[in-house]
């Protein structure tokens, strides 16, 4: 399984860019990495999906080198509405869905 | 819109009683999860389901069971609550089609559930 790690959590200012990193050493090939926001008492929500290289939305960029061991959630101008916990999952785009991994959450605290 | 509805947002049972927690969604999706998420150990997969009967578990089956009669049904049971099950329960859907696939899941508002 694609055990996934991140930090626990960041504090930021509005205005700045935010990096949140996950690794996930483990990862299989037919992978992909999927970054979820959640805010208190509502379920995850779908930010940023990628396989590899980058991914930009307009939310958010999805950086994954080659390797693929990390991926890095990439927030731009922050603002106090982006308070919240940010996951990254890693999930086959078929079969073995029992297998699909999130990790622990960050935790990020956007101020004034 | 794309909709994922839990049949509780707040629920208190008693150690030993049979709880269900009901999840539907509207979306016509093949794929359904019952998650429980605790501080400090982020979302933990219960159980999937990818089609009507069809059920696999995940990492954390014990104590739990699940449902699926219709598609856009999945239950989750509690055959007997302990008070280790207190924790917020998370429903999700998906497609499996396409490069999506697991990945862009949605999520239902959560049951918290308390076991006394």
């Amino acid at each position: 399984l694609a055990k996934t790690t991140q930090p626990i959590s960041m504090d930021s200012y509005e205005g700045q860019e935010v990096n949140i990193t996950c690794s996930h050493n483990n990862i299989a090939t037919n992978d992909y990495i999927t970054w979820y926001q959640q805010f208190p008492s509502q379920g995850p929500r779908f930010i940023i999906q990628g396989y590899k290289t980058k991914v930009t939305n307009e939310v958010a960029s999805l950086f994954i080198p080659a390797d693929r061991k990390s991926s890095t959630l990439s927030l731009p101008r922050v603002s106090l509405s982006d308070t919240a916990v940010y996951y990254c999952l890693v999930a086959p785009t078929g079969g073995g869905g029992n297998k699909l991994t999130f990790g622990t959450g960050t935790q990020l605290k956007v101020e004034l | 819109d794309v909709k994922v509805t839990q049949s509780s947002r707040y629920l208190v049972k008693r150690t030993g009683e049979k709880v269900f927690l009901e999840c539907v969604q509207d979306m016509d999706h093949e794929n359904m999860f019952w998650y429980r998420q605790d501080p400090g150990l982020g979302l933990r997969l219960i159980y999937f389901s990818y089609d009507v009967k069809m059920k696999e578990k995940g990492d954390i089956p014990e104590g739990y069971s699940v449902s699926r009669e219709k598609k856009e049904r999945f239950s989750l049971i509690l055959e007997s609550a302990s008070t280790n099950q207190t924790s917020m329960y998370l429903c999700a859907s998906s497609l499996t089609s396409g490069r999506s696939g697991y990945n862009e899941q949605f999520f239902g508002p959560g049951t918290r559930l308390t076991v006394l």
